[in-house]
């Protein structure tokens, strides 16, 4: 299986900061990686397809980029509401597995 | 609009069953692959066990190989959870995932508390 890795796992930061979050993949995945945020009590909310497209409806403050093994979320300005957990996951295999999570306070 | 609504959950006993459930609607379910994933307290997110759209082929997480079985019925656009011998490891919330054109997850429903206690 394809293992995941995520940091740093906890970030603060301040409103307006630019945050950025990195994923990593124990092989090369290409860009088969997507990007979720998990509020507290709410259901994950894909953010980012294939590396670095944009869903539908989510702020261009988020910009994911990387490929092979490297991936990085930016969060250009933080805003209060982005407060959440943050999981990549993989999609190149099955099983799609997810990384550990980065949750981000401000 | 896409909805998926799970149902099912509950409190069950170490070594009981439970049969978790997926309603889903706004789009032709018979034609996306379709996933449980779960998140445990304190934990992060976990997939489960994922099943193909017809003629379909099942997939699952080695902690639940054997003890967990994933099934749809198309004519209900329902996609279930059988969970056999559940142990206190699997608590956690159940999230139904409907897989989108890139092998991710588009849409995910509210999730379905599950918890394993004597």
């Amino acid at each position: 299986d394809i293992q995941m890795t995520q940091s740093p796992s906890t970030l603060s930061a301040s409103l307006g900061d630019r945050v950025t979050i990195t994923c990593r993949a124990s092989q090369s995945i290409s860009n088969w990686l997507a990007w979720y945020q998990q509020k507290p009590g709410k259901a994950p909310k894909k953010l980012i397809y294939k590396a670095s497209g944009l869903e539908l409806g989510v702020p261009p403050r988020f910009r994911g980029s990387g490929s092979g093994t490297e991936f990085t979320l930016t969060i250009d300005g933080l805003q209060p509401d982005d407060v959440a957990t943050y999981f990549c996951q993989q999609f190149y295999s099955y099983p799609g597995n997810f990384g550990p999570g980065t949750t981000v306070e401000i | 609009d896409v909805q998926l609504l799970e149902s099912g959950g509950g409190l069950v006993k170490p070594g009981g069953s439970l049969r978790l459930s997926c309603a889903a609607s706004g789009f032709t379910f018979k034609t996306y692959a379709m996933s449980w994933v779960r998140r445990a307290p304190g934990r992060g997110l976990e997939w489960v066990s994922s099943i193909s759209g017809s003629s379909p082929r099942t997939y699952y997480a080695d902690s639940v190989q054997g003890r967990f079985t994933i099934s749809r019925d198309n004519s209900q656009n329902t996609l279930y959870l059988h969970m056999t011998n559940l142990r206190a490891d699997d608590s956690a919330i159940y999230y139904c995932a409907k897989e989108g054109n890139y092998g991710d997850y588009d849409y995910w429903g509210r999730g379905t508390l599950v918890t394993v206690s004597s």
